[in-house]
């Protein structure tokens, strides 16, 4: 079946750009979560969806990021007015449970 | 704060060795765990779960330990394969968070020399 999935897979930016990034969870799945991973870097938490309950937004870095879900399916991370230090791969998770399934994530390159 | 945390940031092992993979935790609230395996340029995938009321859980080649008394988490994985070659992180879920989110450790990166 169909897994996760996230576009664009890279993306280069010019500083001071805003960009999109998206993620197909999988379908029936409530649970929706962003993260970002720096080089040979954990996961840090960025923001997590469940259901129709408001999103939990702690772990985003700035007031330059920010996301949404749609229908409770498609979801779209926004970074406005990119930063270097923006430059890491975004994953996306989705879960039924507590089991999370990724997806392959999108590198991200602030120039 | 309560977090995640790994013994080892790297790993070296033999192929057809046994690889053993350490993690702490210090939330003694949390009550599941999961390792997953990362590939290069992949995201993370499940590898194997367990509860709390466990403290051992095989799966294929995989057996992940669990010791509530020291908070100790680990996976291992036997005879290991190139194919093993990955950053693997444990997860950890505290129960009564009202979620089920997740938080990471840092991450062992696990190399197999043939």
């Amino acid at each position: 079946g169909a897994g996760v999935s996230q576009s664009p897979s890279n993306k280069v930016t010019e500083k001071g750009k805003d960009v999109e990034l998206r993620c197909d969870p999988i379908s029936g799945h409530t649970a929706l979560y962003w993260y970002r991973q720096s080089l040979g870097q954990g996961l840090e938490f960025l923001i997590y969806f469940q259901g129709n309950s408001a999103p939990d937004k702690s772990g985003l870095p700035s007031d330059r990021f920010s996301a949404e879900r749609t229908g409770g399916s498609v979801s779209t991370l926004t970074i406005q007015r990119t930063q270097q230090e923006d430059s890491a791969v975004y994953l996306c998770a989705s879960s039924p449970f507590y089991e999370q399934y990724f997806g392959p994530g999108t590198r991200l390159t602030v120039t | 704060g309560e977090s995640v945390g790994l013994h080892l940031p790297t790993l070296s092992v033999q192929e057809g060795d046994n690889s053993i993979i350490n993690c702490a935790y210090s939330n003694s609230a949390s009550d599941y765990f999961i390792w997953y395996k990362q590939e290069s340029g992949k995201g993370p995938q499940f590898i194997i779960d367990i509860r709390s009321n466990m403290d051992k859980r095989q799966g294929q080649r995989v057996t992940v330990l669990l010791n509530k008394t020291v908070k100790h988490l680990s996976l291992q994985i036997a005879a290991t394969q190139p194919g093993d070659s990955a950053v693997y992180f444990c997860a950890e879920c505290p129960s009564g968070a009202g979620s089920y989110q997740l938080t990471f450790g840092k991450g062992t990166k696990l190399s197999v020399i043939p």
